[in-house]
């Protein structure tokens, strides 16, 4: 049974581009979180895709935007990258509306993203 | 102050060792409570996941959750080199799908 699948596992791109991360959640899961962690820091909430629309969004600017395909996969975009993007990117998956069933996800391995 | 503090360690601890790991928080909202367990080069597993303050034990981990001292810790008994990891200790609140994670403590169990 796959698990969460993260694509790429690297990245490397130059500031102000933009860059397209993708996920597919562990099977069974229909709902799909993306994280920000920074090197020696924990994991930071960005958003929360439910059903194909956005549930919850964190404490990221609009230049973090994401879609949920009906397959459940999701892509997290990031426009005008700045150096300060650079970090590992987390996809999560878990099942249904509850947030505290959501808090027992299932996370990839991520992406790591370097901003040069 | 963070809402979600956690000492970064790195600790280090023989083989067969009790392992004490400890987060305290400022939010008083958090009801429930999660360690997670990340490798290098991966992403967070999920160990443990309480609701209520008290003890919840699986195998050789203890998870411990004071609120009146909003005070969580994770005890590893007979730590084994393979628990050598980081671990995130994360806080969530009712209705509310933003988890809150702690900086993470690094562990090393030396053989």
């Amino acid at each position: 049974d796959a698990g969460v699948t993260q694509s790429p596992t690297h990245l490397i791109k130059t500031r102000g581009q933009q860059v397209t991360l993708r996920c597919s959640p562990k099977s069974g899961h229909d709902t799909v979180s993306w994280y920000q962690q920074a090197l020696g820091q924990g994991p930071q909430f960005i958003f929360q895709y439910y059903e194909e629309e956005e549930r919850q969004r964190g404490n990221f600017p609009d230049r973090f935007s994401g879609h949920q395909f009906p397959n459940y996969s999701s892509e997290l975009n990031v426009n005008a990258l700045l150096l300060g993007d650079s970090a590992l990117y987390l996809c999560a998956s878990s099942w249904g509306r509850r947030a505290e069933v959501n808090y027992g996800y299932t996370f990839g391995s991520g992406t790591r993203l370097t901003v040069v | 102050q963070k809402e979600v503090e956690q000492d970064p360690g790195p600790l280090s601890v023989p083989e067969g060792a009790i392992v004490s790991l400890n987060c305290t928080y400022s939010n008083s909202a958090f009801q429930y409570f999660m360690w997670y367990r990340q490798y290098s080069r991966k992403g967070p597993e999920l160990l443990m996941y309480t609701y209520s303050s008290g003890n919840k034990e699986d195998g050789r981990f203890t998870a411990q959750v004071d609120k009146s001292s909003k005070y969580i810790s994770l005890f590893i008994r007979d730590s084994q080199p393979s628990d050598s990891a980081t671990y995130l200790c994360a806080m969530g609140r009712y209705n509310n799908n933003d988890m809150r994670f702690g900086a993470g403590t690094r562990l090393t169990v030396k053989p």
